[in-house]
């Protein structure tokens, strides 16, 4: 069985800086790219950041380019998303999803249950 | 940009019935690259169809995708108790991925 699982979210002032990690099972991780898709409260769902399986292709929203890192440990099938300069719209859900394909950017076939992330003074 | 309009905002609809929900693109989408979910309150979003009609993995067969170009459908054929959820329609066929705003379907 798939499973994606967030942590690392909480309240943090504006200006703070957060890692978020997604542990993984069920899957060859090594063979898959993976995503970080938000989503703000009571909002729609906003795709962030995408990671190929070498990690060779990166790609960041523009909203968070500059801002936000995404980096994979396939040793510990492990996705993390660094978060710097945190603004107040930053303030969302954070999912953790996966790609049907190791290196292009497709749709998302399975997601983790999300780890939120307050940006408030 | 593609931006995809979702209509509905909202469906009330009782079980039983059939739910017809649309998603508009502002350009063509690349050969068929769009999905659907469903989300629950508190829950993560599932995948319901990928490339415009494929079911994805243990998706019941009264969920259907369809459309080409720049109008697609999402059709629920009997709604069943849970179905009643909000649903987003995604491209992928060009960069940024992007996701519809959301059609909530009610219980009425």
């Amino acid at each position: 069985e798939v499973q994606l699982v967030e942590s690392g979210g909480g309240l943090v002032k504006p200006g703070g800086s957060l890692r978020l990690s997604c542990a993984t099972s069920g899957f060859n991780f090594r063979d898959y790219s993976m995503n970080w898709v938000r989503q703000a409260p009571g909002k729609g769902l906003e795709w962030v950041s995408f990671i190929s399986s070498t990690s060779k292709y990166i790609f960041y929203a523009d909203s968070v380019k500059g801002r936000f890192t995404i980096s994979r440990d396939n040793a510990k099938n492990s996705l993390f998303l660094q978060i710097d300069s945190l603004r107040a719209e930053d303030t969302a859900v954070y999912y953790c999803a996966k790609d049907p394909s190791g290196t292009y950017q497709y749709y998302f076939d399975y997601w983790g249950q999300g780890t939120l992330l307050t940006v408030s003074s | 940009e593609i931006v995809l309009t979702q209509s509905p905002g909202t469906l009330s609809l009782s079980p039983g019935e059939r739910a017809t929900l649309s998603c508009r693109a502002s350009e063509i989408v690349i050969s068929t690259y769009l999905a659907w979910y469903q989300q629950k309150p508190g829950q993560a979003p599932r995948l319901l169809i990928y490339g415009v009609s494929s079911r994805a993995t243990g998706i019941p067969d009264r969920f259907s995708g369809s459309g080409s170009g720049t109008d697609f459908t999402l059709t629920i054929s009997r709604l069943e108790p849970e179905d009643f959820a909000v649903y987003y329609c995604q491209q992928y066929g060009s960069s940024p991925r992007t996701f519809g705003q959301g059609t909530k379907v009610e219980i009425k």
